[in-house]
């Protein structure tokens, strides 16, 4: 067990619609990044929190958005939901931004778009 | 911007033998960080081993060691006495360790490794 929490696990929404992705980082940890993994396209890097501020953008979509609250969890919003939005969603926590502080992983938000 | 390649998109090793999966990548900084993640059916991402790049002693976690030669840019892993729990997707990723936002995870395509009994 990594510490990260995400809900829900598990996620079945229909083409145009909109999902909120929870995440709850480890214990102490300020810093939290959000990852997609598709099938044919790895892990890509979506965006980064720190303290709850944006630290560093990825490849996010404009139809997605995030935000850390004031209680350090964070919350991914897909919306317009397309078909190739389907895929796993990682959120992933580390203490700082600085440095080389180990980063881990939640066990992911599968979502399909049908 | 740095990159992260894992040529070998499938690799297998029978139980008890040793296998070493390659990573290279490439970078303009002289500090980072490499990581080999595991993936496993579950699809958990389960950080393997670390290496600083300051470090010039190999890291090793029991039975998984890596080959960090930081001139060639190459961050290898080696299995030993390989289980069936180790079957799995490896990530090789690297890390800055520069502050200012650079210090997301860059991650390789992935090996999958098969083990047999």
């Amino acid at each position: 067990d990594s510490g990260v929490t995400q809900t829900p696990k598990h996620l079945i929404t229909a083409t145009g619609q909109r999902v909120t992705l929870r995440c709850s980082p480890r214990s102490g940890d300020l810093s939290v990044y959000w990852y997609q993994q598709s099938l044919d396209q790895g892990l890509q890097f979506l965006i980064q929190y720190y303290n709850g501020e944006e630290r560093a953008k990825g490849n996010i979509l404009e139809r997605f958005s995030a935000q850390q609250f004031p209680d350090l969890h964070s919350e991914l919003n897909l919306s317009s939901l397309e078909l190739g939005d389907s895929a796993l969603y990682f959120c992933a926590s580390a203490t700082g931004s600085t440095y080389g502080n180990t980063i881990y992983f939640g066990e992911g938000s599968w979502l399909t778009v049908v | 911007a740095q990159t992260v390649t894992q040529s070998q998109p499938e690799m297998s090793v029978q139980e008890a033998e040793t296998v070493t999966l390659s990573c290279t990548y490439d970078t303009s900084e002289s500090d980072y960080y490499l990581f080999w993640y595991k993936q496993p059916p579950s699809r958990q991402m389960i950080l393997v081993i670390r290496q600083e790049a300051y470090k010039q002693q190999n890291a090793t976690e029991n039975r998984f060691s890596v080959n960090f030669q930081k001139a060639a840019k190459s961050f290898s892993l080696k299995i030993s006495d390989s289980q069936l729990g180790d079957a799995a997707m490896y990530f090789c990723a690297y890390r800055s360790a520069f502050s200012g936002g650079y210090n997301k995870l860059i991650f390789g395509a992935g090996t999958r490794l098969a083990v047999h009994p």
